[in-house]
């Protein structure tokens, strides 16, 4: 099926650990994003990639380090993982001038 | 700052009836809005677009309405279903080259039987 994917699904690990989150998508798009949904169900953009290169950083702290190794790819690792860092970790993904993005299912992350 | 808000955090519709979601707001550069639908551990979902060149446009079973003097959207639900039970996000983007969407507060609808 064409479609955002994103891997894993649930993450759940100690504070100041390191962890990644992967996404892929098959449907031929340019740019992908990374989103976080906190506990109030409030989505705000973090990343913006277009053909591999970054477009759009909205502040995020430099814990967080997006990596794009291919158009279709777009992976989020973060560093020194806090208990703020708590969420839901969402991948979209657009055509290049195209306005409609498209989300992935979501990564789950709970820091303990 | 700019900032795009929706005015109840909760509706309540009986099955059949028709829900009005609201959205209000404040950039007055942006062109473009989308409402999402995102059910329970799933991510957001397309519903339905409008640029700000139009004030209505009409999907199957949604009519999303745009009034650019007083800065506010709404989307339609006819014939509410429970299978519409999700919460609903308006997003506008001020263009460029750039699609960033700036996502409103959600609204949750509850469908009761």
């Amino acid at each position: 099926d064409t479609a955002v994917s994103q891997t894993p699904k649930y993450l759940v690990t100690q504070m100041g650990n390191d962890k990644s989150i992967k996404c892929e998508q098959n449907l031929g798009h340019d740019t992908m994003y990374w989103y976080k949904q906190d506990s109030k169900k409030f989505l705000k953009i973090m990343f913006s990639y277009n053909n591999k290169e970054l477009i759009i950083n909205e502040t995020v702290p430099n814990r967080f380090s997006p990596k794009s190794p291919d158009k279709a790819h777009l992976n989020l690792h973060i560093n020194s993982l806090e208990l703020g860092d708590s969420a839901v970790y969402f991948c979209a993904s657009s055509q290049v001038g195209a306005d409609e993005q498209f989300f992935g299912p979501g990564t789950r992350l709970t820091v303990l | 700052g700019e900032s795009v808000g929706l005015h109840l955090p909760t509706l309540s519709v009986q099955e059949g009836d028709n829900s009005i979601i609201n959205c209000a707001y404040s950039n007055s550069a942006s062109d473009y809005f989308i409402w999402y639908k995102q059910e329970s551990g799933k991510g957001p979902q397309f519903i339905i677009d409008i640029r700000s060149n139009m004030d209505k446009r009409q999907g199957q079973r949604v009519t999303v309405l745009l009034n650019k003097t007083v800065k506010h959207l709404s989307l339609q639900i006819a014939a509410t279903q429970p299978g519409d039970s999700a919460v609903y996000f308006c997003a506008e983007n001020m263009g460029g080259t750039a699609s960033k969407l700036t996502f409103g507060t959600g609204t949750r609808l509850q469908v009761t039987l």
